[in-house]
């Protein structure tokens, strides 16, 4: 069981599209965080958010913490072939030692 | 800095062998993690190290898994007895103390036939 549901699971959009994905827990976190992963790499640190209610913007992208620090979501605007990947949202429910990832969502952006 | 390295990057093993894989993190990172992933999953925490102190293992971690830290700095991971379903990819991470993420490895993907 995971503690972090992500959905969509699959997504397929074309380039210019927007699109949003959500990460959703019955827990608290102390901190969620955005990676992308591609095929036989590891996940690269997107964004970290910490309070609740907060929103962080890396150019095109868009991400939220709930208020209640239990989920989050990530908003890409005008996609682009490039952000093809696994997007995984992680949360840590006390520290930063251990993170819980969800299953999550993966992006295919066509031309 | 060049980054999280794992060696090997593949490994195919048979089933009952053993097999241990190399973890060098970026140099000034006290903190070092193991995590497990399968196709289709997210990473599992496996444990993590502070300096060379190992201060949680996870109960995925089974006694035929060891990890290691000497003296703080690489780390490696040791899967005894190789099972099928031990294949996966293994992914290191390491965080300074005042780092809020992680910065992963490549990983190393092993396939136990």
């Amino acid at each position: 069981t995971q503690l972090l549901e992500q959905s969509p699971q699959f997504l397929s959009i074309q380039e210019g599209e927007n699109l949003t994905v959500y990460c959703n827990s019955s827990s608290v976190f102390s901190s969620l965080q955005w990676y992308r992963q591609e095929p036989g790499e590891g996940p690269v640190l997107l964004v970290t958010v910490v309070t609740g209610g907060e929103v962080k913007k890396l150019k095109r992208l868009t991400f939220q913490f709930g208020d209640a620090r239990k989920d989050s979501s990530l908003h890409i605007t005008a996609a682009q072939p490039g952000d093809t990947g696994l997007y995984l949202c992680a949360g840590a429910e006390d520290n930063f030692n251990k993170f819980y990832f969800g299953s999550g969502t993966k992006l295919n952006v066509k031309p | 800095d060049t980054g999280v390295s794992q060696d090997p990057r593949h490994k195919i093993t048979k089933r009952g062998q053993n097999v241990t894989f190399r973890c060098d993190p970026i140099s000034e990172h006290n903190r070092l993690y193991w995590y497990r992933q399968t196709l289709g999953q997210g990473p599992e925490f496996l444990t993590y190290f502070q300096n060379e102190a190992q201060l949680e293992k996870s109960r995925l971690l089974s006694d035929r898994f060891s990890a290691e830290r000497p003296k703080g700095s690489f780390s490696t991971l040791e899967i005894q007895r190789t099972e099928q379903g031990d294949s996966a990819m293994y992914l290191c991470a390491s965080r300074g103390s005042t780092d809020y993420g992680y910065t992963f490895g490549s990983g190393t993907r092993l396939t136990v036939v």
